[in-house]
């Protein structure tokens, strides 16, 4: 089983200040995806890439892809108490097997 | 469209006995998981399955069994519960195998004692 690591582990901001967490491996994958968990609920999915150095945006997200397909960044721009949650990165294997999650970072954004 | 429901939301259990957790979903996808949630591992796979009648093992699949009958069903079984297996548990389905899984349900608390 790939280890995706997340960094930070918990992180608190105040509204406005930018962030950004990181998911990194030693291995390889094919897709990495991004998703955002609220307390009491299932995973959302945010993004998926697939191209090593591959840029999404969505909205103030800013979803990177390392050029070798080992890590990933997601940046958050002017952050709003809205995107308070655990952020969770997940990564494909090539041989297509089920995701495998990191541990995920914690958001807190308060007023 | 429901989207990925999952039943039940609470449940409470001694030691030993046996549960089943539904999950069902309405937007006839293929691949159908399950998988576990607790503080400080992440979410690990327990068990998936590629399609109606299959099943495959995960990362964390002792003293589980699962079932797929029904494309839109899948279940997941403790025959006989351990302090261990207090956890969530999540399902999830997508088009594609490992891919995006765009669909989780909104889990289920299980509490052994």
């Amino acid at each position: 089983t790939q280890l995706l690591e997340q960094s930070p582990q918990f992180l608190s901001i105040q509204e406005g200040e930018n962030l950004t967490v990181y998911c990194n491996s030693s291995s390889v994958f094919s897709s990495l995806q991004w998703y955002r968990q609220e307390p009491g609920e299932g995973p959302v999915l945010l993004v998926t890439v697939v191209t090593g150095g591959e840029v999404k945006k969505l909205k103030r997200l800013t979803f990177q892809f390392g050029d070798a397909r080992k890590d990933s960044s997601l940046h958050i721009t002017a952050a709003q108490p809205g995107d308070t949650g655990l952020y969770l990165c997940a990564g494909e294997e090539n041989s297509g097997y089920a995701l495998n999650f990191g541990k995920g970072t914690s958001l807190l954004v308060t007023p | 469209n429901a989207g990925v429901t999952q039943t039940p939301k609470f449940r409470v259990l001694k030691t030993g006995q046996s549960m089943t957790l539904l999950c069902a979903q309405d937007m006839n996808h293929e691949y159908m998981y399950w998988y576990r949630q607790d503080p400080g591992m992440g979410l690990r796979l327990i068990h998936y399955s590629v399609g109606e009648g299959t099943t495959a093992k995960g990362e964390v699949p002792d003293g589980y069994n699962v079932s797929r009958l029904k494309k839109q069903n899948f279940l997941l079984g403790l025959e006989s519960a351990a302090p261990s297996q207090t956890s969530v548990y999540f399902c999830a389905s997508s088009l594609g195998l490992a891919g995006a899984i765009g669909y989780f349900g909104p889990g289920t608390r299980l509490t052994v004692t």
